[in-house]
Formats: C-alpha cells, sequence, structure tokens
C-alpha cells in the first residue's frame, strides 16, 4: 500500500483554468510535507515545505496547504510555463529513523 | 554555491561493468541520499549517510556501495552492471532529516542517466 498518493496522475488545463493537486498520505509522525517541480530532463526543484495543519506557503501562481491527512498545491491561473510534473514528498519518523517517501507526481500540460 | 552536482550527466555500460556516479555538495550538509527513477514507481531511496563515515541502506541497496570520507562527497558505486539498473539517479541533501520544516528540505542535482546494455 502507497503511503503517499498524488492525484490526478496527469491534468491537462487550459491557460488561466485554476485548478488543485492532491497529495495523501497515510504516514505517522509527520515530520515535513514538500513539494517540488521536476521538468523533463532534469532534478526535482524545491517549492515548498509545510511543517503542521493549517499551514499555507505561497509563490507566484502556486499555494501549498496542508491537513492531517492531505495536501493540495493550488495553482492560480496557470501559464504554459507552469507545465511540469509536481512532485509531493512526506518526511516522517518511524523503526527508529526518518524516512523520505516520494508520491509518483503529477503531470501537468498547461495548454496556450 | 553551486549546490548538488552530479556526473557524469549520462553513461551507457555493459553488463557486468562497474562504475562510480559522484555526487558533491557547497551546503555544508550533513544528509546526503542517493534515489533512482523509473517510470511510475517514483523516487526510490539506495542509499543515504547522516554523516561523514556513516552510511545506511535505503530501500533499494542491492547491487550499490557507498562511503562517505568527507562531507562534501557520497560517490554511488555499481559493483557489477545489470539491466535493471538503467534509470535515472539523482543525489540530495539537507541539513539534517530529522530537522522539522525548512532544515529538513532536500535538494536535488541533476541527475545521472544510466543505461546498461
Amino acid at each position: 500500500e502507497d503511503q503517499v498518493t498524488q492525484s490526478p496522475e496527469a491534468l491537462r488545463l487550459q491557460e488561466g483554468e485554476s485548478s488543485s493537486l492532491n497529495c495523501s498520505y497515510t504516514v505517522s509522525g509527520l515530520r515535513g510535507l514538500f513539494w517540488y517541480r521536476q521538468d523533463p530532463g532534469k532534478g526535482p526543484e524545491f517549492l515548498f515545505t509545510l511543517y503542521s495543519a493549517g499551514e499555507e506557503k505561497e509563490k507566484e501562481r502556486l499555494k501549498a496547504t496542508l491537513t492531517k491527512k492531505e495536501s493540495f498545491l493550488h495553482i492560480t491561473a496557470p501559464k504554459p510555463e507552469d507545465s511540469a510534473t509536481y512532485l509531493c514528498a512526506v518526511l516522517y519518523s518511524g523503526a527508529g529513523s526518518y524516512q523520505l517517501t516520494f508520491g509518483k507526481g503529477t503531470k501537468l500540460s498547461v495548454i496556450p | 554555491n553551486a549546490g548538488v552536482t552530479q556526473t557524469p550527466k549520462f553513461q551507457v555500460l555493459k553488463t557486468g561493468q562497474s562504475m562510480t556516479l559522484q555526487c558533491a555538495q557547497d551546503m555544508n550538509h550533513e544528509y546526503m541520499s542517493w534515489y533512482r527513477q523509473d517510470p511510475g514507481m517514483g523516487l526510490r531511496l539506495i542509499h543515504y549517510s547522516v554523516g561523514a563515515g556513516i552510511t545506511d541502506q535505503g530501500e533499494v541497496p542491492n547491487g550499490y556501495n557507498v562511503s562517505r570520507s568527507t562531507t562534501e562527497d557520497f560517490p554511488l558505486r555499481l559493483l557489477s552492471a545489470a539491466p535493471s539498473q538503467t534509470s535515472v539517479y539523482f543525489c540530495a541533501s539537507s541539513y539534517s532529516p530529522t530537522l522539522a520544516g525548512e532544515r529538513g528540505t532536500q535538494y536535488f542535482g541533476p541527475g545521472t542517466r544510466l543505461l546498461v546494455l
């Protein structure tokens, strides 16, 4: 059973059409939830860290929120340059160590 | 700061060959890790290190070796390459995985694309 699930797997939006990406997690002992953006052929680029339920972070057209069991990445009025795969990862404590587990990502395409 | 750097960017190996993927960071991070990324599988942890001289296994360690002699460098060695090791490999670093919030954030290198024939 996946501990971090991202949905949808892929999302096509028209330029200017706002939407949200979801990251749900089942781990306990959360130490942080991270959002990354990954462009084809590149490494993941850090976007946000969220730590506690109710926390929100914003950067340009992106806004990340966190609840006790999921996080949302809201994209407002997206542009074609926002097209990328968005990865969610959770850092949690378990079995005496700390684990960073990634979801499989949401591939976002923004059509002009 | 250069951040996290990886070499080579691309490599082709024959089955049974060995090689070392290089990773370096200039952020004075204690924690470094190696991931592989495969289609439909997400990023999976291979090995990690919490400081010089200390390494441990991640989720998929078989066929790989690591060592950490300095804070800056964390090479990944493929002992005898197999086609199943064809993947994209990413190195990452952070201040510490135990720190909550921003200081627990991992920063990634640009990746090494490995093809094993």
